[in-house]
């Protein structure tokens, strides 16, 4: 069973861009999130989807971060424009649903932001 | 909004032996689930053991438990044991009824050989 994949693994960009990452959760899982680990802290959730449907966003700074999952499988999560403060991994996870309680991580892409 | 803290930035063991981390929780709820997840360096998250908290009954995984102490609010984990793949970050998480899910800031454990 291939795991959760994430694109890119690394990004480096200048404060002002715009950034966006790519993740293709587990075959047939309904619930996807998106993560930023800032260094030296856990996970934040920013953004959980049930199918295409949000089901929680509170967390994220919807000034400068967008996400979608158009059709339910993959997803893109967006920054922009990039700051300083937004230097962090960001991880992608899926579960089968939200009763599901194990989540499955991918490696994470890491941005550093100049 | 529920908090996770692990008070233990840090810890070693000696290979073979025991070490137990500790995390604490704040929640005005009754019905939750509390997880320990292992993140190697450079590797992805992976879960170790997880605790619904209408179980009295402390969860185990072969040399992975827990020490589920509910009126406390407390959820260590002791692994039993040691092997130097056991070393990675541990993060202590939290999910309530609305399916949110909150970390601590993780534990960095050093198995010595």
């Amino acid at each position: 069973e291939a795991g959760v994949a994430q694109s890119p693994r690394y990004k480096i960009i200048e404060k002002r861009q715009s950034v966006a990452f790519w993740c293709n959760p587990i075959s047939g899982h309904a619930t996807l999130y998106w993560y930023q680990q800032i260094l030296g802290q856990g996970p934040k959730l920013l953004i959980q989807f049930q199918n295409n449907g949000v089901v929680d966003d509170s967390q994220l700074p919807k000034d400068r971060f967008s996400a979608e999952r158009l059709k339910g499988v993959d997803s893109t999560l967006k920054i922009q424009p990039a700051k300083l403060e937004d230097s962090a991994v960001y991880l992608c996870a899926s579960s089968l649903g939200i009763l599901y309680n194990e989540q499955f991580f991918g490696p994470g892409t890491r941005l550093t932001v100049l | 909004a529920q908090t996770v803290t692990q008070s233990q930035p840090e810890m070693s063991v000696q290979e073979a032996e025991t070490v137990t981390l500790s995390c604490t929780y704040d929640t005005s709820e009754s019905d939750y689930y509390l997880f320990w997840y292992k993140q190697p360096p450079s590797r992805q998250m992976i879960l170790v053991i997880r605790q619904e908290a209408y179980k009295q009954q402390n969860a185990t995984e072969n040399r992975f438990s827990v020490n589920f102490q509910k009126a406390a609010k407390s959820f260590s984990l002791k692994i039993s044991d040691s092997q130097l793949g056991d070393a990675a970050m541990y993060f202590c998480a939290y999910r309530n009824t609305g399916n949110q899910f909150y970390f601590g800031t993780g534990t960095s454990l050093t198995v010595i050989p």
